[in-house]
């Protein structure tokens, strides 16, 4: 059975950077492929990016190209996300999952809300 | 960009059949799933490749994908179905959302 674990809320200044990790357990980590997905308050999820450890690979929606950094640590079996610049608009809570066959999402972390905030 | 879309809301009676589609351009063309995701939770896998069920979500939700909709149709609809319902495609390199469906059992 796979479990993500995500760091903690994060309240961060408009301007700056967050970065947010998921620790995953079970089964064979640099197998497989994480997602980040975003859902913003009272809407709905929006995709961000993905990684694939075994490959080194990682790829991103055309709207966070530039501002968004997907990495991985093998040692520890964990996913980062980096996301810079940050505006209002990035207030959401973030969650990464697990990709399964043909790009469906069959786990999923409990989610990290990050707040942009003056 | 490819585009998935949903009906905002569905309301249904309990015990009751709700159908929830989604379409997109030649979307039977590809692979559908779908999430359930309940207040303050994160989603849940309910439907994959169209129509194939995770273990333990119940047989009475299903799905098909045809011609430019896929459908989610869960029967005997219950109070705890009530959530809300995302469908989800691949397009090139990359995932594709719905803009979600609030199933509402009254």
């Amino acid at each position: 059975q796979v479990q993500l674990v995500q760091s903690g809320a994060e309240v961060k200044q408009p301007g700056s950077s967050v970065k947010v990790s998921c620790e995953v357990s079970g089964g064979s980590f640099i197998r497989y492929t994480i997602s980040w997905v975003r859902q913003a308050p009272g809407q709905g999820l929006e995709w961000m990016g993905r990684i694939t450890p075994i490959l080194g690979t990682s790829e991103y929606a055309q709207k966070f190209q530039g501002r968004v950094t997907i990495t991985a640590d093998t040692s520890t079996s964990t996913v980062y996300m980096d996301v810079s610049s940050l505006i209002s608009e990035d207030t959401a809570v973030y969650y990464c999952a697990r990709e399964a066959g043909s790009h469906w999402f069959d786990s999923w972390g409990q989610g990290t809300q990050v707040t942009v905030s003056s | 960009s490819y585009e998935l879309t949903q009906s905002p809301s569905v309301s249904v009676s309990p015990g009751q059949t709700a159908s929830i589609t989604c379409s997109g351009d030649k979307l039977g063309d590809k692979y559908v799933c779908w999430y359930q995701q309940k207040p303050g939770q994160s989603p849940v896998l309910v439907i994959f490749q169209d129509t194939k069920r995770p273990s333990g979500i119940p047989e009475r939700i299903s799905g098909s994908n045809s011609g430019d909709t896929a459908t989610l149709t869960i029967s005997g609809t219950q109070a705890l179905d009530e959530a809300d319902y995302y469908c989800q495609a691949w397009d090139s390199t990359t995932v594709v959302f719905g803009g979600g469906t609030k199933l509402t059992v009254l």
